[in-house]
């Protein structure tokens, strides 16, 4: 089974820090994606990636940026944090823009206080 | 811009009470539709992909159907333990342009 995984379950910051959320997927997998979830929002796309060292903003890249540097991991970046940018990160991937499946990983809950 | 929408937003069943939640959509060009599952503090977990009007897809206690507008997943004599938030996806287009776009969820909750 493909694996994807976020390397914090919980994270708390404060306002103006650097913030980095990891994700590392074990099946080779070409596509990749930072969503974040808000009660009553659903999933959002913030930032996803087709290839090594490229990206595409989604639906909600403000205050945000991501690295992909290794097929296998994506960083979401938080340039400065803001309590509006509490919320349950969650990370996927998925084989090619032809296999319809999202694999996702466990989410990242961030705090910003 | 592809729409998404669940309903009913939470249900509450009865151990053993059938029932349906709908996911209605508005996209240009259906490549595929998903149902997940997601457990309280967890990621999404994959349950089905349909394709096209007319299909379903089952597994254990789930049902899903298709249609040119909708798709149900009927719960047949569900268990606590089917209690989640069931989500609904949709994908069209094609390339980088296919990406998910999903609905709210419906939170189940099945109670003895």
């Amino acid at each position: 089974d493909v694996k994807v995984t976020q390397s914090s379950r919980y994270l708390v910051k404060r306002t103006g820090e650097k913030v980095f959320l990891e994700c590392v997927q074990d099946m080779d997998h070409e596509n990749m994606f930072w969503y974040r979830q808000d009660p009553g929002l659903g999933l959002r796309l913030i930032y996803f990636s087709y290839d090594v060292k490229m990206k595409e903003k989604g639906d909600i890249p403000e205050g945000y940026s991501v690295s992909r540097e290794k097929k296998e991991r994506f960083s979401l970046i938080l340039e400065s944090a803001s309590t509006n940018q509490t919320s349950m990160y969650l990370c996927a991937s998925s084989l090619s823009w032809d296999n319809y499946g999202y694999t996702f990983g466990s989410g990242t809950r961030l705090t910003v206080v | 811009e592809d729409q998404v929408t669940q309903s009913p937003e939470a249900l509450r069943l009865q151990e053993g009470e059938s029932s349906s939640l709908n996911c209605s959509y508005t996209v240009s060009g259906l490549r595929g539709l998903f149902w997940y599952r997601q457990d309280p503090g967890k990621g999404p977990e994959f349950l089905f992909t349909l394709y096209s009007a007319g299909e379903e897809k089952e597994k254990e206690r789930l049902k899903a159907t298709l249609t040119k507008k909708e798709s149900f997943l009927h719960i047949t004599a569900p268990k606590p333990e089917d209690s989640a938030t069931y989500l609904c996806a949709v994908q069209a287009g094609t390339g980088t342009a296919s990406k998910l776009t999903f609905g709210t969820g419906t939170r189940l909750q099945v109670t003895l």
